[in-house]
């Protein structure tokens, strides 16, 4: 089973441009999130969804946008990429939207220029 | 402004000792306190997680103290391995009235020496 996986690996963009990054999960979990990782500051929750059809804002949520059309598949999009978003981003997954274990994914390193 | 304040940032410990993370956390509504283990270039999984109705939690060498008036918890490795060379994430969330949404500490990097 693979869990959780995103894509692409790493990125280098330039500034302005768009982007998105790809989450699939194969557990059909209802919740799915989006994180940052940052030095020192821990992962910051950017978007998540409940269920398929249903999203919600983070703690971080500016400069992203997220959609969820069916249960796997929660894509993160950078409509004009900024520096200040050069991050490490996670895509996690639980069950329910309640006390459920989080399972996360590899992760994306992304580079903004 | 960060809600869940983790210390120390990093930790080196002996093969064998004790390695102690501590959390405090400032919203009175959280309701549940997990903490994540993470390896270079892996996603966070879950260690242990406690809820506030318990002030102690085990599951083999690791120890949640959870102290609910101080609104401080705490993760003990007891017996630490280089194994366990790893940053840990303590976080919280306000469970069903706020689902599951996460806050982070700022995370602890542990090196244990053989």
């Amino acid at each position: 089973t693979a869990g959780i996986t995103q894509a692409p690996t790493s990125q280098i963009l330039a500034a302005g441009r768009s982007m998105t990054l790809r989450c699939t999960q194969d557990m059909r979990h209802n919740a799915m999130y989006w994180y940052r990782q940052d030095l020192g500051l821990g992962l910051r929750l950017i978007h998540y969804s409940n269920t398929a059809g249903t999203t919600g804002k983070g703690e971080v949520p500016d400069g992203y946008s997220v959609s969820r059309a069916n249960t796997d598949d929660f894509p993160l999009t950078l409509a004009s990429a900024v520096p200040s978003q050069t991050s490490v981003y996670f895509c996690a997954s639980s069950a329910s939207f309640t006390f459920n274990e989080q399972f996360f994914g590899p992760g994306t390193r992304l580079t903004v220029l | 402004q960060q809600q869940v304040k983790q210390s120390p940032q990093s930790l080196i410990v002996q093969k064998g000792g004790i390695s102690i993370i501590n959390c405090a956390y400032e919203n009175t509504a959280f309701d549940y306190f997990p903490w994540y283990q993470q390896f270079p270039g892996k996603g966070p999984a879950l260690l242990i997680a406690i809820r506030p109705d318990v002030s102690e939690k085990k599951e083999g060498r690791f120890t949640i103290s959870f102290n609910k008036s101080a609104k401080q918890f705490s993760l003990h490795i007891m017996d630490s391995q280089p194994g366990d060379s790893a940053t840990y994430f303590c976080a919280a969330s306000r469970g069903i009235t706020a689902g599951n949404k996460l806050t982070f500490g700022g995370g602890t990097r542990v090196l244990v020496k053989p």
